[in-house]
């Protein structure tokens, strides 16, 4: 089945610099990858998905790249502001379904002011 | 429109006791899933209804069960309580079960066994 790990565990940055969160997988068939931040008590939020057709995503701050051939794909937030820290978990897997959908252990995001 | 609901928030039991979680989801969906959260596990995949019809089933015990009712809310049970299983259990909810639905999560119940 799918593994999905996840780098860094924990992450710290000066406010309006940029962060990037590495995850890579094990299950070649994977062609979906969604990203999602969950503020402290908070529920998870999808914030960026991208599939196998591409291999990069923007929306505004952040974007998501994509290596099918190396089986890893990144997080990055441009211009990080305090509202940006969170737990924010990278998933991978089929996406024909959630039930074959694997999340990474999560990166603990600070922006420091 | 009203979001995911799980009631109850918070929850402490003892070990070798039994209890039930329910998730509410969003009107119109018939997907539900139920996910462990424990620290620095990520979201384990406990199981998915669609349809009431349990779709698939995580790598858990057999202590951990679920059901889906007509009008798609469901609940999950735990028996035999372990202290390994103090977790936040969150559900979500989709459309459908196919990922071009977004799938939205509720806010958690947090189980603690003492």
């Amino acid at each position: 089945g799918e593994n999905v790990e996840q780098h860094p565990s924990t992450l710290s940055v000066q406010e309006g610099d940029s962060a990037v969160i590495k995850c890579t997988y094990s299950d070649s068939a994977s062609n979906y990858f969604p990203w999602y931040k969950q503020e402290l008590g908070k529920r998870p939020q999808l914030i960026i998905d991208i599939r196998s057709n591409v291999g990069e995503k923007k929306d505004q701050r952040i974007a998501v790249t994509l290596n099918k051939t190396a089986k890893h794909f990144s997080l990055h937030i441009t211009e990080t502001q305090p509202e940006d820290s969170a737990v924010y978990f990278c998933a991978a897997g089929q996406k024909t379904s959630y039930d074959k959908v694997i999340f990474g252990p999560g990166t603990s995001l600070s922006v420091i002011p | 429109k009203a979001g995911v609901t799980q009631t109850p928030r918070y929850l402490i039991k003892t070990r070798g006791q039994q209890v039930t979680l329910s998730c509410s989801p969003i009107s119109g969906h018939r997907s539900v899933s139920w996910y462990q959260q424990t620290p620095g596990q990520g979201l384990q995949f406990l199981f998915e209804y669609f349809s009431e019809t349990q779709r698939n089933k995580g790598n858990f015990p057999g202590r951990f069960s679920g059901r889906q009712f007509s009008n798609s809310r469901s609940e999950m049970n735990v028996s035999t309580l372990e202290l390994g299983d103090s977790a936040l259990y969150l559900c979500a909810s989709s459309l459908g079960r196919d990922t071009n639905y977004e799938q939205y999560f509720g806010p958690g119940t947090r189980l603690t066994v003492t």
